[in-house]
C-alpha cells in the first residue's frame, strides 16, 4: 500500500544530543501527524499540524507542516533515554469527500546512549 | 475506557482457522479504524467506518477480510481461512470524527502458524 518516505531509517546518537528527522510524499495531505511507538504497544500521537508551514511545539518536540503540503519534519532537542522508540510520520485527509484514513511513514528507530 | 481497548493481545491460530480480533474504542468516537502492521513496517489502512457503516473498505486484502461495527461502539474484525502471510499486528483507532489524528489501542499480534 502507499507509504510515504521517512528517513533516516535510524538512528544512534548521545543523550543530550538534538535529533531530526522528515518525511516526504508525492501526494498532498492536509494534516500531518507524528507518533511514537514502544515495543508491544499501539502509536501514540505526539504532534499534530493542521495548516501548510505551521511549526509546532510540544515540550522537547517541534514539528513543522511543509509549505508544499507535502513533507513534514520532526525534532527533538536535548535527547533522553526515554526518547527511545520507533517514530512514525502520518499523513492525513479529512474534510468533505475524505475519510481520514492515516498514510504511515516506515518509521525511524531511534536509540539514545546515556 | 479511558483509551482504545483491543482483545485479545495475542493469538496464535492454525492456518485455515477462522480469527475475531476486538476492538472498543474510546467512548463518544464515531470514527474508528483498523490497520495492520507487519515487522519494521508502518501501520497500513484497512478499514474505516463512521458510526456503523464502513465508508471505506478499500485496505482489505481480499475478501477473507470483514470487520464489523453493528451498535457504532465496539468493531470486530474477523479473519476467515486463515493464512501464514495474515501474521501480524492489527491495530485499532478511533478518533472523534475521522480528522484530527486518530487514538490507537495497543494492538492483537495474530500469528498464524
Amino acid at each position: 500500500g502507499q507509504q510515504l518516505n521517512q528517513s533516516p531509517q535510524s538512528m544512534f546518537i548521545q543523550e543530550g544530543e538534538d535529533v531530526s528527522m522528515n518525511c516526504t510524499s508525492s501526494s498532498i495531505f492536509n494534516t500531518w501527524l507524528w507518533y511514537k511507538q514502544d515495543p508491544g504497544e499501539g502509536p501514540v500521537l505526539l504532534i499534530a499540524l493542521y495548516k501548510a508551514g505551521e511549526l509546532t511545539s510540544n515540550g522537547r518536540l517541534t514539528a513543522q507542516f511543509g509549505i508544499t503540503r507535502k513533507d513534514s519534519f520532526l525534532n527533538i532537542s536535548a535527547s533522553i533515554p526515554s526518547d527511545v522508540g520507533i517514530y512514525f510520520c502520518a499523513g492525513q485527509l479529512t474534510g468533505s469527500g475524505n475519510t481520514g484514513k492515516l498514510i504511515f511513514g516506515q518509521g525511524t528507530t531511534l536509540q539514545v546512549k546515556p | 475506557g479511558a483509551g482504545v481497548s483491543q482483545t485479545p493481545s495475542n493469538k496464535v491460530t492454525e492456518k485455515g482457522k477462522y480469527v475475531e480480533l476486538r476492538c472498543d474504542p474510546i467512548s463518544g468516537h464515531t470514527a474508528l479504524y483498523w490497520y495492520r502492521q507487519s515487522l519494521g513496517q508502518g501501520p497500513e489502512f484497512l478499514i474505516y467506518f463512521q458510526g456503523t457503516g464502513a465508508a471505506d473498505d478499500s485496505g482489505l486484502p481480499n475478501d477473507r477480510f470483514f470487520a464489523v461495527r453493528p451498535e457504532g461502539s465496539v468493531s470486530t474484525l474477523k479473519i476467515q481461512r486463515t493464512e501464514r502471510g495474515d501474521s501480524a499486528v492489527y491495530l485499532c483507532a478511533s478518533s472523534l470524527t475521522g480528522g484530527f489524528g486518530a487514538f490507537f489501542g495497543q494492538g492483537t499480534r495474530l500469528t498464524v502458524v
